[in-house]
């Protein structure tokens, strides 16, 4: 079972560029998050899909932008990456939301920022 | 603001020994706190969730503990193995929130 997929896995980019993550889940869940995992703090929600058709702010939405593209797609979009947003970056999701339902991650994408 | 403390920061312990990690929180109203582990370069993986109206919690070598008056968790794990090496997050949800709150997380390493 792959469950939730991530890609790439690793990425080095430049300051300005832009790229895209991506990320896809084969368990049929509804929801659908990105997090950002920096040492020392607490994983920090980025935006989130809570259905097919909607997409929402997290807790640092600056500077991404998201695309629910299916039900099973959910991807990740720095227009102008900046150093701050070197990190490692989780897509997870959930069959009910996450304030009930369990959590299932991918295995990350790190990325640097130049 | 919701907050969720984890101690230690860091643990270090010999196999076969017993530990137990702490967690703190202020969310409030509470729904409930689940404990994942996340081995070094995965994703998190979760262990156990505890509701308002549960105490104890076992899945195998761990048991997950909750105190919902003081606002605290704990996870003790027994006879512990090499693969027990991971960091351990405890996460709570607030009732009627949308918002999860992450701990920082406790680094265990186990050596033999």
């Amino acid at each position: 079972n792959a469950g939730v997929t991530q890609t790439p896995k690793f990425q080095v980019l430049k300051t300005g560029q832009s790229m895209t993550l991506q990320c896809a889940q084969d368990m049929n869940h509804n929801s659908m998050y990105w997090y950002r995992q920096d040492p020392g703090m607490g994983l920090r929600l980025i935006y989130y899909s809570a259905s097919e058709g909607t997409t929402d702010k997290g807790e640092v939405p600056n500077g991404y932008n998201v695309s629910r593209l299916n039900k099973r797609e959910f991807s990740l979009r720095l227009e102008s990456a900046a150093p701050s947003q070197t990190s490692v970056y989780f897509c997870a999701s959930s069959e009910v939301p996450h304030q009930a339902g369990e959590l299932f991650f991918g295995e990350g994408s790190r990325l640097t920022v130049l | 603001k919701n907050q969720v403390e984890q101690s230690p920061q860091s643990l270090i312990i010999l196999e076969g020994k017993n530990c137990t990690l702490q967690c703190n929180y202020t969310v409030s109203p509470f729904s409930n706190l689940r404990w994942y582990k996340q081995d070094t370069g995965r994703g998190p993986v979760s262990l156990t969730i505890m509701t308002f109206s549960e105490n104890t919690k076992s899945n195998g070598r761990y048991t997950a503990t909750l105190d919902a008056d003081t606002k605290q968790s704990s996870l003790h794990i027994t006879a512990s193995q090499l693969s027990d090496s991971a960091s351990y997050i405890c996460v709570v949800s607030g009732a009627g929130s949308y918002q999860l709150t992450f701990g920082k997380g406790t680094k265990l390493s186990v050596i033999p």
